[in-house]
């Protein structure tokens, strides 16, 4: 079974631009959620989007956003990008997302370098 | 709110050494808890898992309990080896997403 696939790998973008990456979640899962990892931060919770709709969001501008497609596949948007977007964006995937002990699966990331 | 404290790392070690993590956690309510293991340039791969109070997750040599009373999820192994160096993260559940420690990097010397 193939896991949470994310693209891409790596890039590379100059300040003020806007970049998009996409995820694959495992197959049969329809929870889908965003998470930046950066040495200063750690790991934080950009939203979660589930049957095409946001369900959950944290605490980031609005220059961040979502959206997930009717096959659960799903991509993030960051437009206007800073400096201190650079980061790893994680993806993954749960069954259903909500507290009941389902575990969430995270692809490889997308490591973003903001110049 | 909902937060996740760990152990500060760097964590170094000799192979075959005892291995603790520790990680305490702030809730309401009772969100099932996780262990994450992030190996250099790589994602986080889930290690083991927790759903209640009193249960053992378990993977690899690893092991967690979950327990309530110290709300605490500490990570053992008895004997790392080198391939276990890594970087490892405690989570817990909060109504659909995870709320992380900030990681505890652990080096495994021969």
């Amino acid at each position: 079974k193939a896991g949470v696939t994310q693209t891409p790998r790596y890039l590379i973008k100059t300040r003020g631009q806007q970049v998009t990456l996409s995820c694959s979640p495992i197959s049969g899962h329809r929870s889908v959620s965003w998470y930046q990892q950066t040495p200063g931060q750690g790991l934080q919770f950009l939203f979660e989007y589930f049957s095409e709709t946001q369900r959950n969001k944290g605490n980031f501008p609005g220059r961040f956003s979502g959206r997930q497609f009717s096959n659960s596949r799903s991509e993030m948007n960051v437009s206007t990008l800073e400096l201190g977007d650079s980061a790893l964006y994680l993806c993954a995937s749960s069954l259903v997302g909500k507290d009941s002990g389902n575990t969430i699966y995270f692809g490889e990331g997308s490591w973003l370098t903001v110049v | 709110g909902n937060s996740v404290t760990q152990m500060e790392g760097p964590v170094t070690l000799s192979e075959e050494a005892f291995l603790t993590i520790n990680c305490t956690y702030t809730a309401t309510g009772y969100p099932s808890l996780f262990w994450y293991v992030q190996y250099p340039g790589e994602g986080l791969q889930l290690l083991l898992k927790a759903t209640k109070a009193d249960d053992k997750g378990s993977n690899k040599g690893f092991e967690a309990t979950y327990r309530k009373e110290t709300t605490s999820f500490h990570l053992e192994k008895g004997s790392v080896q080198v391939s276990d160096s890594a970087v490892y993260f405690c989570a817990l559940s909060d109504r659909g997403k995870l709320i992380f420690g900030q990681g505890t990097e652990l080096s495994v010397k021969p």
